[in-house]
């Protein structure tokens, strides 16, 4: 059973960088067919995808953010992570990894949803 | 970016209740949408994809149906589990996967 467990410190300064790691059991990261990807959602709202992976190396980000994300992956741990550059309060959230099934979106294979989540860790930006 | 539209934002119900949620895409997603259930403190989980296709263990009281911009999940008979947050999200576009903003299902 695939299960996928966030890592991370809970407070970071602003201006500085979050960094967190997903570890995967049941499952292994250079799977060619999934996609693993974060999530993240602020207190009260709604959720904002962040960034994709796919082992070995093709990432997708969020245009909103491209600009201070960068997501990785580490075979030899099974784990991908997130480093989220140059963070303000706007960033103070719970971030969730997770599969990102893909699919033939026409007819081109892309990822689609997430089907298998972890179970969130929380992230507070403040000094 | 293609914007999701819920509706409503709450809406309260009684056990066995019939439920109907909507949402609504800026543009066409075609038939590239996703429903996820979060109750208070936990992960989202993914409940239906592609529109109408219930994910693996998701009980048939939950439909899914629509096409386009308009689309809808159905619970058929409220269970006390399913009160929660859903939303909808469309996968149409690479590097552009967004969610609506959710619709909370409450007792009434």
């Amino acid at each position: 059973q695939l299960q996928l467990q966030e890592s991370g410190p809970g407070l970071v300064k602003p201006s500085e960088t979050l960094s967190l790691t997903c570890s995967v059991s049941g499952g292994s990261v250079n799977n060619r067919n999934y996609y693993w990807g974060w999530i993240r959602q602020p207190p009260g709202k709604g959720l904002e995808w962040i960034a994709t992976i796919y082992y070995p190396g093709n990432t997708f980000r969020n245009p909103s953010l491209s600009g201070r994300v960068s997501i990785s992956v580490d075979t030899s741990k099974n784990q991908f992570s997130l480093r989220l550059d140059s963070v303000t309060a706007a960033d103070t959230a719970v971030y969730y990894c997770a599969r990102h099934r893909g699919a033939y979106i026409n007819d081109y294979y892309n990822p689609a949803f997430f089907d298998t989540w972890g179970q969130g860790t929380r992230v507070t930006v403040s000094s | 970016e293609i914007e999701m539209t819920q509706s409503p934002v709450t809406l309260s119900a009684s056990p066995g209740e019939r439920v109907t949620l909507s949402c609504r895409a800026s543009q066409s997603v075609s038939g590239y949408l996703a429903w996820y259930q979060q109750r208070p403190g936990q992960a989202p989980r993914l409940l239906i994809y592609d529109v109408s296709t219930r994910d693996t263990g998701i009980p048939a009281r939950f439909s899914g149906s629509g096409s386009g911009t308009e689309f809808t999940l159905t619970i058929s008979s409220l269970q006390s589990e399913d009160f929660a947050v859903y939303y909808c999200q469309q996968y149409t576009k690479r590097s552009a996967w967004t969610f609506g903003q959710g619709t909370k299902v409450d007792i009434k």
